[in-house]
This record gives C-alpha cells, sequence and structure tokens, in this order.
C-alpha cells in the first residue's frame, strides 16, 4: 500500500545552520504529498504541498521537491532560525495518518 | 475565518468520571476528523466523518470511547469512563473536499485531557 517513511528525530541545530528532513514514499502513481508543522502548543499546519512529480512546495523558506526518481519528498531549509523549532511531519494525501514527526530544536 | 474551534482546552479528571470534548469545524467542511497525540503513539486517527456520517471509526481504542456529529457544525468525542492511559491531546481537524488528493486538514488547536 501506499506510505511515507519520516526521518526520525529528534533533529538539534544551530541558528542558520542548514536542514534537511528525509521524507521518502511509496506508493501506486504519484500522490500528493504534503509537509505539516505543529509549533508548541499548537496543532498541526500545513507548511507546503507539492501536487504531482517534479513539482516544489515552498513556504517560510522552506521547500521541498516531489522526485518521483527517488521517491523522496525531504524537507530543506538553508539557514533555520529559533523560531522554526516545532515538529514537522511529512504525509501523503492517500493516507491520513500522521506518526510521530520530526522535532527540530534550533539553538541560539 | 475562524478555524476550527476545540473546547474544552485544558480538561483535568479523575479515573472513572465521563469526558466531553467538542469541536466546530471550519463552516462549508465537509469533513471532521478526530485525532489522538501522545509522546509514545504520535498522533493516531480516531475516527473521521463525511456529511456527519461516521465513515470509519477503527482508530476507536475501545467501546469506552464514542464520536458524534449531529449537524455539520459541530461533533463530541466522549469518554466513559475515563482512564489515566486516556491522557493525551486531542485534536479535531476538518477539510473540504477529497482530502484524499487535496490533503489539505485545518487542526484545532487542541484538548489537553488529563486523567488522574
Amino acid at each position: 500500500g501506499n506510505s511515507v517513511t519520516q526521518m526520525e528525530g529528534p533533529v538539534t541545530l544551530s541558528e542558520e545552520a542548514f536542514l534537511t528532513i528525509n521524507c521518502t514514499y511509496t506508493a501506486t502513481g504519484y500522490p500528493s504529498l504534503f509537509w505539516y508543522v505543529q509549533y508548541p502548543g499548537e496543532g498541526l499546519q500545513l507548511l507546503l504541498k507539492a501536487t504531482k512529480a517534479d513539482d516544489k512546495g515552498s513556504n517560510k523558506g522552506f521547500e521541498a521537491t516531489y522526485r518521483k526518481e527517488t521517491t523522496s519528498f525531504h524537507l530543506e531549509k538553508g539557514s533555520v532560525q529559533v523560531s522554526d523549532s516545532a515538529v514537522y511531519f511529512c504525509q501523503g494525501a492517500q493516507k491520513l495518518v500522521f506518526g510521530q514527526g520530526t522535532r527540530l530544536t534550533i539553538n541560539p | 475565518d475562524a478555524g476550527v474551534i476545540q473546547s474544552p482546552r485544558h480538561e483535568v479528571t479523575e479515573m472513572g468520571q465521563e469526558v466531553t470534548l467538542r469541536c466546530k469545524p471550519i463552516s462549508g467542511h465537509d469533513y471532521l476528523f478526530w485525532y489522538r497525540q501522545t509522546m509514545m503513539r504520535g498522533l493516531e486517527l480516531l475516527i473521521y466523518f463525511n456529511n456527519n456520517v461516521p465513515i470509519d471509526d477503527s482508530g476507536m481504542p475501545e467501546d469506552r470511547f464514542s464520536a458524534k456529529m449531529p449537524n455539520a457544525s459541530f461533533s463530541t468525542l466522549k469518554i466513559q469512563p475515563s482512564e489515566p492511559r486516556d491522557s493525551a491531546v486531542y485534536f479535531c481537524a476538518s477539510s473540504l473536499g477529497r482530502v484524499w488528493t487535496t490533503g489539505e486538514l485545518f487542526f484545532g488547536e487542541g484538548s489537553r485531557l488529563t486523567v488522574l
């Protein structure tokens, strides 16, 4: 069946470091893929999405490219800030499950 | 526009008591989801509704849990009797249209339940 596998955390970085959180998928066809973010004390919110292969989603300095060759949708940011500390979830639209996510902590 | 509204934000109760969590989805959304989040299990889907009808309740942990959606603007999740292992943050989310293709869920801020 269709599923996504997300890099487990936690991840701790210093401010202005480069961030990559890995996400790979297995699917029949090319489902829409999403990254959600959960800030402390809040619900999840959509960060970015890509609805077809080769699409790039971007928001708030984050990017993810839907790569069919490597079946990946890795989340990247060139220079993280303390305010990016949160839990990040990769999700495929054909599943409504989120798992545990990747906890990111950015130190000043 | 108002987002998904949940109440209460925090609930502390004693084992054996009945707990009712409430959710008001975004107006016009036709899907409503209840999730539970714990450190051990992450975010688990409990049940979801389409046009007020329960579609899949396979994630509901046991008969102590029940959910209703009497109309398009209101849903409840009830736990009776509550147990300490039910302590978690419960999220309600809503979506418009075919979430399996559009994928975007709108989450409330959650109800943090502590059962002593």
